[in-house]
């Protein structure tokens, strides 16, 4: 089946600074979802990218679907200490949802 | 308030125990989801349903067991045989399958 990589597994970086990550898969993804989980809470929906080259953006936050459907990207422009906590990418192929194993952010004030 | 409502939100149990835990939705959603997370492994599918009455295992579906008897619950159960219950288990639910996913509070098992 679809899954997804997420490395690393834990990013640190001051208040301020832009933050990027990566999803990549071996094979061509149907589509893209990310996910926000604060600590101690639960996953919340951010969005879906389902065509080639799509960008979505949500304030200072930036999704990238790749031009071939393998890679998906997250930028946060000027973090800040709300942004802290745990980004997953998800594939919703196969009429079920695989996470990868996300990276954790923290935030430096 | 439309939502997805798992219960208990902690729950301590006995080795050698079977353990129930609930998953309620009112959004109308057909797939329902039970994941797994354990730290620094993230969400592990264990069961999903795409319909009522229909059921399907997911990557760490052994010791587990699931109903789907109605389209609003999806309990699961976490049986003697799983070797290392002690978890965070999350429900979730999302319409079409596969789409957007809606997620509960989480129930927190362990076992000692």
């Amino acid at each position: 089946g679809q899954q997804v990589m997420q490395i690393p597994q834990y990013q640190h970086v001051q208040e301020g600074e832009d933050f990027t990550t990566y999803c990549n898969s071996s094979t061509t993804l149907s589509n893209i979802q990310w996910y926000k989980q604060r600590p101690g809470g639960h996953p919340v929906f951010l969005i879906q990218l389902v065509k080639s080259g799509e960008v979505k953006k949500q304030k200072r936050l930036t999704f990238q679907f790749g031009e071939a459907k393998k890679n998906s990207s997250l930028h946060i422009t000027a973090t800040q200490t709300t942004d802290v906590g745990t980004y997953f990418c998800v594939t919703g192929a196969n009429s079920k949802l695989t996470f990868g194993k996300g990276i954790t952010l923290s935030v430096r004030p | 308030d439309g939502g997805i409502t798992q219960s208990p939100k902690y729950l301590f149990r006995k080795e050698g125990q079977n353990v129930t835990l609930s998953c309620e939705q009112n959004l109308n959603h057909d797939a329902m989801y039970w994941y797994r997370q354990d730290p620094g492994q993230g969400l592990r599918l264990i069961y999903y349903s795409q319909i009522v009455n229909d059921f399907q295992k997911g990557d760490i579906a052994e010791g587990y067991s699931v109903s789907r008897e109605k389209k609003e619950s999806f309990p699961l159960t976490v049986t003697s045989a799983q070797k290392n219950p002690t978890a965070f288990y999350l429900c979730a639910s999302s319409h079409p399958v596969g789409t957007e996913a809606f997620f509960g509070q989480g129930t927190r098992l362990t076992v000692v």
